[in-house]
């Protein structure tokens, strides 16, 4: 079946820094990928997504590149703000797929320090 | 563009009371609606999701159950709260886009 692997958190960064937090999937054919934000106490919010490989998503100075050849939707920000702390979830939906078949990661948390 | 509320916010119940958790949509007909669960710590479980009125799928058996009354409402039922139950619930909709739209949440905890 479908799969995401996220790196465990929580991730704990300096602002300004440089963030990556690795997406690896595990799917049939060519799946969009998503990453959703969680906000403390809030639902989930898109960040960006991507429908097919070498797609670039990119979204308040977030980027996530689909790599078909490593199966990978890593997130990526130049330069992390206080105010982008929260949890990143990573996802995936199969081709022409609905959330009853989004399949997410268990999330990674991001803590930005001043 | 599709708006999602979700009622309460926050909820503490007894274990073995009852449970009503109700979602709406606003910005689309006829979406696919759904419902997660968020334990601590945890990723996001998909618990049921529902394609038209009265159509009710279940992913995982448990203590809950769903309903959809009308097109746009979805609601989240339990005759007797679990401690197991605890968890933070998002209602979701998925209608002509290409992404799933998330409600703000209801966090529940089962004392």
């Amino acid at each position: 079946g479908n799969s995401v692997t996220q790196m465990e958190g929580p991730v704990t960064l300096s602002e300004e820094a440089f963030l990556t937090i690795n997406c690896t999937y595990t799917a049939t054919g060519y799946p969009s990928l998503f990453w959703y934000v969680q906000y403390p106490g809030e639902g989930l919010q898109l960040l960006l997504k991507a429908t097919k490989a070498d797609d670039k998503g990119s979204n308040k100075g977030f980027e996530a590149t689909y790599r078909k050849e490593t199966t990978s939707f890593h997130l990526e920000k130049g330069s992390v703000q206080v105010s982008d702390s929260a949890v990143y979830f990573c996802a995936l939906s199969p081709p022409g797929g609905t959330a009853s078949k989004l399949t997410f990661g268990t999330g990674t948390r991001l803590q930005v320090t001043l | 563009s599709q708006t999602i509320h979700q009622w309460p916010a926050t909820l503490v119940q007894p274990v073995g009371s009852p449970l009503s958790l109700e979602c709406t949509v606003e910005g689309t007909s006829n979406p696919n609606l759904y419902w997660y669960r968020q334990a601590a710590g945890r990723g996001l479980q998909l618990l049921f999701y529902s394609v038209g009125i009265g159509q009710i799928s279940s992913e995982v058996p448990q203590n809950l159950s769903a309903s959809r009354p009308q097109d746009r409402q979805f609601i989240l039922s339990s005759k007797k709260l679990l401690l197991s139950d605890s968890g933070f619930y998002l209602c979701a909709c998925w209608g002509r886009g290409t992404e799933a739209f998330f409600g703000q949440g209801t966090r529940l905890t089962v004392v």
